[in-house]
């Protein structure tokens, strides 16, 4: 099955700094990565998305690239604040299936004031 | 329009207990799905389901019993409960007939305690 490994696993930066998180799938048949926040003891919400057919997406502080070759997609944070503080997970779909994802383990970031 | 309801919002349970997680959603999705959440692990599926009367495994399903008698809810069940399944669960849904498809919105998670 899909495997998706998420990488750091914590991420402390300083308020202004720009944070990257990245990921690698397995599945070639991936087609669609979404990234999602969540806040201390709250719901998983989408912050972006980025489909097999573009390679990179931006939504005002945040961007996503996508190296469809290499198997690997990344999250770009810049200007960062601290409600940017939370865990975020990468997701891959499954054997092409865009209904179906298989999510990383999370990276707990960290923006200090 | 309330999105994805879970109930209960807690709930501690003895080894060998049963119990049903209900999720409704209000959007009209296809797809419904159920995940847990423990800590390092990230999101794990454990079932899903396609459409009303239909379920399928996830990655994780053992334990765990489901069932889609109607398309806007979505139950799981534990028969016999271990302290295994001491988690927070996630329900989840989506569309392929947006604009926009394929965005899961999830639940605001039940925390399930067994002891």
């Amino acid at each position: 099955g899909e495997n998706v490994e998420q990488h750091p696993s914590t991420l402390s930066v300083q308020e202004g700094d720009s944070a990257v998180i990245k990921c690698t799938y397995s599945d070639s048949a991936s087609n669609y990565f979404p990234w999602y926040k969540q806040e201390l003891g709250k719901r998983p919400q989408l912050i972006i998305d980025i489909r097999s057919n573009v390679g990179e997406k931006k939504d005002q502080r945040i961007a996503v690239t996508l190296n469809k070759t290499a198997k690997h997609f990344s999250l770009h944070i810049t200007e960062t604040q601290p409600e940017d503080s939370a865990v975020y997970f990468c997701a891959a779909s499954i054997g092409g299936s865009n209904y179906k994802l298989t999510f990383g383990k999370g990276t707990l970031l960290t923006v200090n004031p | 329009n309330a999105g994805v309801t879970q109930t209960p919002k807690f709930r501690v349970l003895k080894t060998g207990q049963s119990m049903t997680l209900l999720c409704a959603q209000d959007m009209n999705h296809e797809y419904m799905y159920w995940y847990r959440q423990d800590p390092g692990m990230g999101l794990r599926l454990i079932h899903y389901s396609v459409g009303e009367g239909t379920t399928a495994k996830g990655e994780v399903p053992d334990g765990y019993n489901v069932s889609r008698l109607k398309k806007q809810n979505f139950l799981l069940g534990l028969e016999s409960a271990a302290p295994s399944q001491t988690s927070v669960y996630f329900c989840a849904s989506s569309t392929r007939t947006g604009p926009p498809t394929d965005i899961q919105y999830f639940g605001a998670g039940t925390r399930l305690s067994v002891l």
